[in-house]
């Protein structure tokens, strides 16, 4: 079945560590996107690429950053300079940019102890 | 820039009762509309969408109408079930096709028996 797969589904880190989210899909999408959701706050764009080795900051990229080698994959690096980390986080993919309609993963949840 | 607001939640109604969630938007020319909904633990999949003004969008009993004159597309079911507790999100698509999809910040929805 075509999806996007994101894991781990739930995480723990300690403050100061860096760490991945990895987000990979099999639809041949070309646009893949990061999001953090936080309660009351909607939904807030991290970092999104168009095409292979190519990225775009979004409304909140400070303190994360992404790489595109491969067009199925999109990981996701919350560094230790990002100061509230603990949240929900989606990934999503769609064939092109702004056709519209989004595939979400089913999310990773980051605590930070 | 393109904007979505919508009503703050949560929203608590009754099995059977009419639900009614508003939208609106701003966006330069003639964006493409969307509803997301999110259950539980999961990320978000399309619920419906218009592209155009007047255009209905339809789904497993809710309806939106894209409304140009009231830069609206509220979100509207009959008959509420309590599978259908999530939270719901509009969305824009910008005309210019050159941003990401615009989210507002969801309406919490909760159906009690």
């Amino acid at each position: 079945d075509g999806g996007i797969t994101q894991s781990p589904k739930y995480l723990f880190r300690k403050e100061g560590q860096n760490v991945t989210l990895s987000c990979e899909q099999n639809l041949n999408h070309d646009a893949m996107y990061w999001y953090r959701q936080d309660p009351g706050q909607g939904l807030r764009l991290i970092y999104y690429s168009q095409i292979v080795n190519d990225f775009q900051k979004g409304d909140i990229a400070e303190g994360y950053s992404v790489s595109r080698e491969k067009k199925e994959s999109f990981p996701l690096t919350v560094t230790s300079a990002q100061k509230n980390p603990t949240a929900f986080y989606l990934c999503a993919s769609n064939r092109r940019q702004n056709t519209g309609e989004l595939f979400f993963g089913e999310g990773s949840r980051l605590t930070v102890l | 820039g393109d904007s979505v607001t919508q009503m703050e939640g949560p929203v608590t109604l009754s099995e059977e009762a009419f639900l009614t969630i508003n939208c609106t938007y701003t966006a330069t020319g003639y964006p493409s509309l969307f509803w997301y909904v999110q259950y539980p633990g999961e990320g978000l999949q399309l619920l419906l969408k218009a592209t155009k003004a007047d255009d209905k969008g339809s789904n497993k009993g809710f309806e939106a109408t894209y409304r140009k004159e009231t830069t609206s597309f509220h979100l509207e079911k009959g008959s509420v079930q309590v599978s259908d507790s999530a939270v719901y999100f509009c969305a824009l698509s910008s005309p210019s096709g050159n941003t990401p999809l615009v989210f507002g910040k969801g309406t919490r929805l909760s159906v009690i028996a």
